[in-house]
């Protein structure tokens, strides 16, 4: 199956920071999305992005599809961005979502 | 709020024991799905059930049995679970799989069991 890595695995920041988030993925994909996962466990979509640039806010994401990653941005972080960032991706003959391992964030004030 | 709700949200359960878990979505959708996300591992997904027949069984031992009664409830039967089964047990729900990549998977709040 397809192979998702995202990187680093843990970022600690101090508010106010910028930072970016790596997924890579192994295989050609129709389907990308990014979620964050609260210190609750809640899982929330923040983009559908299979390719281009989208922005909601002070987050931002990019994927280069024919060079299989994607990036996340976060700027100006607070403290509620805290959690963990997922990266998930379907190939173009299925329909499962293959999770990454995520990347565990932390916003320090 | 994602429109997908889960109940209980903790639960603690002994080996013998035989509980369920719920899950119910408000979005419309015709695919719902059953995920478990164990300590520092990916999610794994466990059940796929797409206008109520079950299209995903990934090889999950039979002390969990699903049940989806209609597109939007989505139940998780336990019994006789072992404490690795331990774990947060996260509900999605989605419009069509059979769109195939457009689909946009939507998540309830999990379920955290821990198996005593």
């Amino acid at each position: 199956g397809i192979q998702v890595e995202q990187s680093p695995p843990d970022l600690i920041l101090q508010e106010g920071a910028n930072s970016t988030l790596r997924c890579n993925f192994s295989d050609s994909v129709n389907n990308l999305q990014w979620f964050h996962q609260n210190p609750w466990g809640q899982l929330i979509n923040l983009f559908y992005i299979p390719s281009g640039t989208k922005q909601n806010g002070r987050l931002s994401a990019t994927t280069v599809a024919t060079e299989r990653y994607s990036l996340l941005y976060i700027s100006s972080s607070q403290t509620t961005d805290s959690g963990v960032y997922f990266c998930a991706v379907v190939t173009s003959n299925d329909y499962k979502l293959s999770f990454g391992a995520g990347t565990t964030v932390t916003v320090r004030a | 709020e994602t429109g997908v709700t889960q109940t209980p949200r903790h639960l603690v359960m002994g080996m013998t024991n035989k509980k369920s878990l719920k899950c119910e979505q408000h979005l419309g959708h015709n695919a719902m799905y059953w995920y478990k996300q164990s300590a520092k591992k990916p999610l794994e997904l466990m059940f796929v059930y797409s206008l109520e027949e079950r299209v995903e069984n990934n090889s999950v031992p039979s002390r969990f049995s699903p049940e989806c009664p209609n597109s939007s409830h989505l139940f998780l039967h336990l019994h006789t679970l072992q404490p690795e089964d331990s774990a947060l047990y996260l509900c999605a729900s989605s419009q069509d799989p059979a769109s195939g990549s457009r689909d946009t998977q939507y998540f309830g709040p999990g379920t955290r069991l821990t198996v005593l």
